[in-house]
């Protein structure tokens, strides 16, 4: 079974950009969520999609802002970007949304490295 | 979600078990313990959860205290591609809120040749 998917892996641009970053769940996985690591803080959490509805939001500006496909698939948008917004971005996808009493694992994907400049 | 404290580094020759161990001491009756690694540039990859038993799968086993306030991960055969920052995790699934998913400084484990 092929593993998450995330594209691009690299990408560069430059401040006051927007940049929109792709990710592929497992098959038949429907929850998707988001994550920004840097090495000063650590795994944050973005967002979560299940069924194309964000179901829960970390605390990050509006500038970022995601959306979920009928096929699972998910996209993440971050407009006007920061010098700060260099991160490593990290996409996780489950067989169940974090809503509930379900364990299902997450599984992340290797990543868009994003570097503003 | 529970605070979990873990040794920064550990070494492990290769071919021999890795034991890595978590303390969780204020953890709750409904967290699960869950293990990801991470190898240099690449996702979280996650290893094994569990509540209170001892699980184990292809990649590792989970040993839990009676107590449950520590855990240990182990890996009964390292090898040199194991070589990744290890995160213990405590939380409960869901817990009606954000997945704030959030990762410690985990243990940095070198497997030597």
């Amino acid at each position: 079974k092929a593993g998450v998917t995330q594209t691009p892996r690299y990408l560069i641009k430059t401040r006051g950009q927007q940049v929109t970053l792709s990710c592929s769940p497992i098959s038949g996985h429907r929850s998707v969520s988001w994550y920004q690591q840097t090495p000063g803080q650590g795994l944050q959490f973005l967002f979560e999609y299940f069924s194309e509805t964000q179901r829960n939001k970390g605390n990050f500006p509006g500038r970022f802002s995601g959306r979920q496909f009928s096929n699972s698939r998910s996209e993440m948008n971050v407009s006007t970007l920061e010098l700060g917004d260099s991160a490593l971005y990290l996409c996780a996808s489950s067989l169940r949304p974090s809503t509930g009493s379900y364990n299902s694992p997450l599984h992340f994907g290797n990543g868009t490295r994003l570097t503003v400049t | 979600d529970a605070k979990t404290t873990q040794p920064p580094s550990m070494d492990c020759a290769e071919g021999r078990a890795a034991n890595l161990p978590c303390n969780h001491s204020t953890i709750s009756g409904n967290e699960y313990v869950y293990w990801y690694r991470q190898i240099h540039s690449q996702g979280p990859q996650y290893i094994i959860h569990g509540l209170k038993n001892n699980e184990t799968n292809e990649m590792a086993s989970l040993i839990i205290t009676e107590d449950r306030k520590s855990s240990t991960l182990i890996l009964p055969h390292a090898t040199l591609r194991d070589t990744a920052v290890y995160y213990c995790i405590v939380r409960v699934p869901g817990g009606g809120s954000a997945r704030q998913l959030t990762f410690g400084s985990g243990t940095q484990l070198t497997v030597l040749p």
